[in-house]
């Protein structure tokens, strides 16, 4: 499976942009990239994905780099309650790459 | 917010003792996964489904069962808990590889 890798631990302050990175120098043609999040005590829930366009939603925008290697998920102003992990995850959307696993993401402080 | 629902939500048992927890669903979506997730190791993957009767073993599966009989069940059987097996569990659902993934509010046991 394609790896990725995103920091430990960001912080921000509250009302600004947060731009948050993740590497994937392995990504495959076919793969999407998506995001999550888990606040505290919660099940993640889905953010957003894309796979060569950058994307937005009412949530955040993704930015995806031309060849693909990396991605910036942006908030675009920062709330008390978009504190939480942010994972990036590669998905196949093919038969045989069922597996639906999760590093250990970014865990982001936003700071009043 | 996608239909999933886990049962038990909080659960105390006994070393030794069988354990299931159920994860259903309302969406009829064909992928099915049950997680663990302790401090410091973020999500982790135990098994997952991809169709009724058809699962396989994820990361860390040693010591768990799955079953699924219908498409809307996906059971997590620990046959003889262990203390090791503290944690909070975690099912999710998603309609295909490729597409976003949806998560139930978590399973918290506690194995004493």
């Amino acid at each position: 499976d394609a790896k990725t890798t995103q920091p430990n631990s960001m912080e921000s302050n509250e009302e600004e942009p947060v731009h948050l990175p993740c590497n994937h120098s392995t990504i495959s043609g076919t793969d999407y990239i998506h995001w999550y999040r888990q606040l505290p005590s919660q099940g993640p829930e889905y953010v957003i994905h894309g796979l060569t366009s950058n994307v937005n939603n009412r949530m955040a925008s993704l930015a995806i780099a031309e060849d693909r290697k990396s991605s910036t998920l942006i908030l675009h102003r920062a709330t008390l309650r978009d504190a939480a992990v942010y994972y990036c995850i590669l998905r196949a959307p093919n038969f045989g790459n069922e597996k639906l696993t999760f590093g250990t993401g970014t865990r982001l402080t936003i700071i009043p | 917010d996608a239909g999933i629902t886990q049962s038990p939500r909080h659960k105390v048992t006994e070393t030794g003792t069988p354990v299931t927890l159920r994860c259903h669903q309302t969406e009829n979506h064909r992928y099915m996964y049950w997680y663990r997730q302790d401090p410091g190791h973020g999500l982790r993957l135990i098994h997952y489904s991809y169709g009724v009767k058809d699962t396989d073993k994820g990361e860390v599966s040693d010591g768990y069962s799955v079953s699924r009989s219908k498409t809307e069940d996906f059971l997590l059987t620990l046959e003889s808990a262990t203390s090791s097996q503290t944690s909070v569990y975690f099912c999710a659902i998603s309609e295909s590889p490729g597409t976003q993934a949806f998560f139930g509010q978590g399973t918290r046991l506690t194995v004493v």
